[in-house]
């Protein structure tokens, strides 16, 4: 059972690049979320989904796409990569009321 | 808006002894979750207990209990018999039942001394 799939793990990037995260979960789970860890300023929610196909802000949107067309997946997109998104990020799934499922994270620099 | 607080950025306690990692709350909501999550230098995050709101008994999984105060919106996280891999960092969060949206504290790093 491989719950929340992160890939990739790690990555650099240079300013202005662009690229896509990739989240994906077997667990049927209706919600899917993004968040970005940074030292001294705990987990904070980039995009959420409630379900294929509806998508919504979090706390830090700004620089970040998301798109959600099947149950399974949630990519992230960062559409011209800056020094600021250097962080490490996390996908995470649930249902109901449940506890979130999270992923192994992805540290990624931007140079 | 949700929001976590955390005030203590690191702690340590002695191997065996008892810890208790604060963490308080603000929210206009009446039935929500609240959760504490470790995290070890492995980066996995990882569920440690959950309490939901309506259950005023306190939430006990094994060595790790809570002491939530809805009126005080406190939900305090005891760990006892402290042991090595306990070590990590802990966060303290908060869900919204609508849209399952959650909130996290900025996290206490725990470090346990042998």
């Amino acid at each position: 059972n491989a719950g929340v799939t992160q890939t990739p793990k790690f990555q650099v990037l240079k300013t202005g690049q662009s690229m896509t995260l990739q989240c994906a979960q077997d667990m049927n789970h209706e919600y899917m979320s993004w968040y970005r860890q940074d030292p001294g300023m705990g987990l904070r929610l980039i995009h959420y989904s409630v379900g294929a196909g509806i998508t919504d802000q979090g706390e830090v949107p700004n620089g970040y796409n998301v798109s959600r067309s099947t149950t399974e997946d949630f990519p992230l997109r960062l559409l011209s990569a800056a020094p600021s998104q250097t962080s490490v990020y996390f996908c995470a799934s649930s249902s109901g009321y449940q506890p979130q499922h999270f992923g192994d994270g992805t540290r990624l620099s931007i140079l | 808006a949700q929001t976590v607080t955390q005030s203590q950025p690191e702690m340590s306690v002695q191997e065996a002894e008892t810890v208790t990692l604060s963490c308080t709350y603000d929210t206009s909501e009446n039935n929500y979750y609240l959760f504490w999550y470790k995290q070890p230098p492995s980066r996995q995050m990882i569920l440690v207990i959950r309490q939901e709101a309506y259950k005023q008994q306190n939430a006990t999984e094994n060595r790790f209990s809570v002491n939530f105060q809805k009126a005080a919106k406190s939900f305090s996280l005891k760990i006892s018999d402290s042991q090595l891999g306990d070590t990590a960092m802990y966060f303290c969060a908060f869900m919204k039942p609508a849209g399952n949206q959650f909130y996290f504290g900025t996290g206490t790093s725990l470090t346990v001394i042998p």
